[in-house]
């Protein structure tokens, strides 16, 4: 019963690159959140994604950002043209339905920026 | 708009020690969430407290859920090494703060043997 993946777990881009970081739900799950984590403080809530549906955005700067998550395969989320101060992990998480809020994390994706 | 708020930032014990973490909320909430993050991991649900006085224990872990339903802890008793880490609170939205769950900033245990 595989949990939450993300991949790639690290990730080293150069300024002005893009990052493409992906995330596959726990099995039966339809609802995927990413948050953005500095080091040494808390989650940042980005977007919350269901099938083919970005529902809640608010969270995610409006320029260079995107999120994805399409009916086959995993959700996207996409850095273009990445400045230093993206470096941080981005963790993706998944429920199994609107209104169960417990979230399950996957492992993170930590970015560089150099 | 809601906010989630944990007190202290930081604690430091030593081993055997015990310790407590606070969450209070500007908002009444449906349920409170704690979760763990080991340094270098990702957040581990821990458990999901849902009645006013609740009171929940893992192990050496009390979770409590205030009678107003807008703050809770977390109570660790005599530490271990393995308790290292960030541990959060976080709050369902209600209608005016959106889908996510709110998260507190996290407050850091760190454990000396």
């Amino acid at each position: 019963n595989a949990g939450v993946m993300q991949n790639p777990r690290h990730l080293v881009r150069r300024r002005g690159q893009e990052a493409r970081l992906r995330c596959s739900p726990m099995k039966g799950h339809s609802h995927v959140y990413w948050y953005r984590q500095l080091p040494e403080e808390g989650l940042k809530f980005m977007v919350y994604l269901q099938k083919e549906n970005i529902i809640d955005e608010s969270g995610m700067p409006k320029e260079r950002f995107s999120a994805e998550f399409p009916k086959e395969g995993p959700s996207i989320l996409r850095i273009q043209q990445v400045v230093r101060g993206d470096s941080a992990a981005y963790f993706c998480a998944s429920s199994p339905a609107f209104g169960d809020w417990t979230q399950y994390f996957g492992p993170g994706t930590r970015l560089l920026v150099l | 708009g809601q906010q989630v708020m944990q007190i202290p930032q930081y604690q430091h014990v030593q081993e055997g020690e015990d310790f407590t973490t606070y969450c209070n909320s500007s908002t009444t909430l449906s349920n409170i969430q704690w979760y763990k993050q080991r340094p270098g991991g990702h957040p581990v649900f821990l458990i999901q407290l849902v009645k006013s006085g609740e009171v929940k224990k893992q192990k050496r872990l009390t979770f409590q859920f205030g009678e107003a339903k807008k703050n809770s802890s977390l109570h660790i008793t005599a530490t271990q090494t393995t308790d290292v880490g960030t541990y959060f609170c976080a709050g369902p939205p209600n209608s005016n703060s959106g889908y996510a769950l709110n998260f507190g900033k996290g407050t850091s245990l760190l454990v000396t043997p």
